[in-house]
């Protein structure tokens, strides 16, 4: 079956440094979906990658999806303590969500 | 927009007991999920719906595990009998057009002593 990491597992950075997680599959992704959790709190959307090769910018938050479609990573800029939360990817081909990243922002 | 909701939010009951999730998705999305979120885990998907018809329900577990949709709308989650590791929160999500992603519940936290 499909095969999803997303690392680093856990992330502390300061606030103000940049961040990254990654999702990595073993196959081709049909359309990835990235999503954020507060602590406490339940997934929320954040952003669809379709095509190859794909950069989406939100604000602080760039996404990319891979040439190969078969990767993707998230990087938020100068992180702020309003990033705190776990990031998941979400497979569209089997509805499927990554192990997360956790990330802690110190003031 | 409503957003999904769910009820109850938290649910204590002891093994061997039966417990019943609702989700009311938002108005007009056909695609409504289930999914189990043991604590520092992923969300890991029970069952998806369509309309009321069922897509996949490969990882619900059968032998205690149901649910329905009816008239395509509501959807409950049944568990009968409890297990200990059945402690989770239940989370329900719905879609309509994949590139606005799903929206999810509030969740229902609950808990097996």
């Amino acid at each position: 079956g499909q095969q999803v990491m997303q690392i680093p597992q856990y992330q502390h950075v300061q606030e103000g440094e940049d961040f990254t997680t990654y999702c990595n599959s073993s196959t081709t992704l049909s359309n990835i979906q990235w999503y954020k959790q507060r602590p406490g709190g339940h997934p929320v959307f954040l952003i669809q990658l379709v095509k190859s090769g794909e950069v989406k910018k939100q604000k602080r938050l760039t996404f990319q999806f891979g040439e190969a479609k078969k990767n993707s990573s998230l990087h938020i800029t100068a992180t702020q303590t309003t990033d705190v939360g776990t990031y998941f990817c979400w497979i569209g081909n089997q509805f499927y969500f990554g192990t997360g990243t956790s990330l802690t922002v110190i003031p | 927009e409503a957003g999904v909701a769910q009820s109850p939010r938290y649910k204590i009951i002891e093994k061997r007991q039966s417990v019943a999730f609702w989700c009311n998705p938002i108005s007009g999305h056909a695609t409504l999920y289930w999914y189990q979120q043991i604590l520092g885990q992923g969300p890991k998907l029970l069952i998806q719906f369509q309309n009321n018809g069922v897509v996949d329900d490969s990882q619900l577990p059968k032998d205690r595990f149901s649910a329905e949709r009816l008239k395509g709308v509501d959807s409950t989650l049944k568990i009968q009998p409890a297990k200990l590791e059945d402690s989770a929160v239940y989370l329900c999500a719905s879609g309509g057009p994949t590139l606005y992603g799903y929206t999810f519940g509030s969740g229902t936290r609950l808990t097996v002593v």
